[in-house]
């Protein structure tokens, strides 16, 4: 069964730096691997996603993720945080086959201070 | 283009009581999916239907939930009797199929019921 780790439940980072949220993945074939963004009061949005190819994937608002495959993780990064970037952060995988249901890891708050 | 919606936001019951949850996917979209986070924990899969069929149920917990889709549009998820445990943000997602050449679709999600059983 496929599974993720998000090992961090709190990440603090000064508005300017770089930011990195963490990811790691389980699955028994290849991934495909998702990286949502929930902002207060609002649902999951979509924000990268890799299924093949190219290691570094580029998203939405800035963001981008790297996908290393000898260490199965999926980290996320933006090189220049923005206060507006606090939020909670979901990593997702689903295998290539099979069903495509999402196996989600608990989630990244991230705060970005001013 | 709308998004995924959800109703109500939010709802309270309690225990013993029956809720009924809506979503309404993105028009055209013939995946849709049923996910639930209780507090502090993992989003987990409930089930996804293919228009109006359950392609996938293994994630719903128990036969007190009953999930439907008539006529493959908007969705409901019925949970009764509703018990302690069930509280949590029960999130609806939908998405197209993958176009020719593409390997997986993109489930895009609804802002969530927040479901408190007292």
């Amino acid at each position: 069964a496929q599974s993720v780790a998000q090992p961090e439940d709190q990440v603090n980072v000064a508005e300017g730096n770089p930011l990195t949220v963490k990811c790691t993945y389980s699955v028994s074939g290849n991934p495909y691997l998702f990286w949502y963004v929930q902002y207060p009061n609002r649902g999951l949005q979509f924000l990268l996603k890799y299924i093949t190819g190219d290691n570094l994937v580029k998203g939405s608002y800035g963001f981008e993720a790297e996908f290393n495959k000898s260490q199965t993780s999926f980290h996320l990064k933006k090189p220049s945080a923005l206060v507006s970037d606090s939020a909670l952060y979901f990593c997702a995988v689903r295998e290539s086959y099979g069903n495509n249901r999402l196996a989600f890891g608990k989630g990244n708050q991230v705060v970005v201070i001013p | 283009e709308a998004g995924v919606t959800q109703f109500p936001s939010h709802s309270v019951i309690e225990k013993g009581q029956t809720v009924t949850l809506r979503c309404d996917p993105i028009s055209g979209h013939d995946n849709l999916y049923w996910y639930r986070r209780v507090m502090g924990k993992e989003i987990k899969f409930l089930l996804h239907f293919v228009k109006e069929s359950k392609q996938d149920e293994s994630g719903m917990p128990n036969n007190r939930f009953l999930a439907e889709r008539t006529g493959g549009t908007y969705s409901t998820l019925k949970v009764q009797p509703a018990e302690l445990e069930d509280s949590g943000v029960y999130f609806c997602a939908s998405s197209q199929r993958p176009r020719l050449g593409e390997s997986t679709d993109t489930q895009y999600f609804g802002p969530g019921t927040r479901l408190t059983v007292l």
